[in-house]
């Protein structure tokens, strides 16, 4: 199975900033990586496929890149919604496995 | 407008079964692959399960393999997920989620709780 790894698994930060957070997969998995928001008691939204393919109705200053093994998602300006738990998902195979999330905190 | 309803959470004893439901609308049922996906409390998420449009092709998560059994019925718009010999470490909110690669669509969850 291929095991992903997100770091770091919390970040404190302010409305403004720019986030960065990392995915590594335990082995190549090409560009078959999606980036997920969820907020408190919510199902999860899909926000980067393909590993940088912004999806439909998702604002500009969330963008993803990477491809093989090491993947980043980045949000440009944070804003007050962005508050949240992000995970990464591998698409390569079966077993899909997710990152273990990283929850992004209000400085 | 797509939607996925999941039913049949509930309180359920160590050993027993469960049968979870996911009913779909506002897309065309059979021309989708599905999948459970689950989130235990306080934890993050875990693929659990795949069905491919047509049901030939199923996967499951080695946690639940030989315990757990997918199916959908395509001329009723539904998923299922036959869910036996539960233990207190299956206590998760489920999903259903649309998608092969990556989960577009979700439902709301339904939560089950394996307890004596």
């Amino acid at each position: 199975d291929i095991q992903m790894t997100q770091s770091p698994s919390s970040v404190s930060a302010s409305v403004g900033d720019r986030v960065t957070i990392t995915c590594r997969a335990s082995q190549g998995i090409s560009s078959w990586l999606a980036w997920y928001q969820q907020k408190p008691g919510k199902a999860p939204k899909l926000l980067i496929h393909g590993a940088s393919s912004l999806q439909s109705g998702v604002p500009s200053r969330f963008s993803g890149s990477g491809s093989g093994t090491d993947f980043t998602l980045t949000i440009s300006s944070l804003q007050p919604e962005d508050f949240a738990t992000y995970y990464c998902q591998q698409a390569d195979s079966f077993p899909r496995t997710f990152g273990q999330g990283t929850k992004v905190e209000i400085k | 407008e797509v939607q996925l309803v999941e039913s049949g959470g509930g309180l359920v004893q160590p050993g027993g079964s469960l049968r979870l439901s996911c009913a779909a609308s506002g897309f065309t049922f059979s021309s989708y692959e599905m999948n459970w996906v689950r989130q235990a409390p306080g934890k993050g998420l875990e693929w659990v399960s795949y069905i491919s449009s047509s049901g030939s092709t199923i996967y499951y998560a080695d946690s639940v393999k030989g315990r757990f059994t997918i199916s959908r019925d395509n001329a009723k718009n539904s998923l299922n997920l036959q869910m036996n010999s539960l233990r207190a470490e299956d206590t998760a909110v489920y999903y259903c989620a649309r998608g092969t690669y990556s989960f577009y669509y979700w439902g709301q969850g339904t939560l089950v709780t394996v307890s004596s």
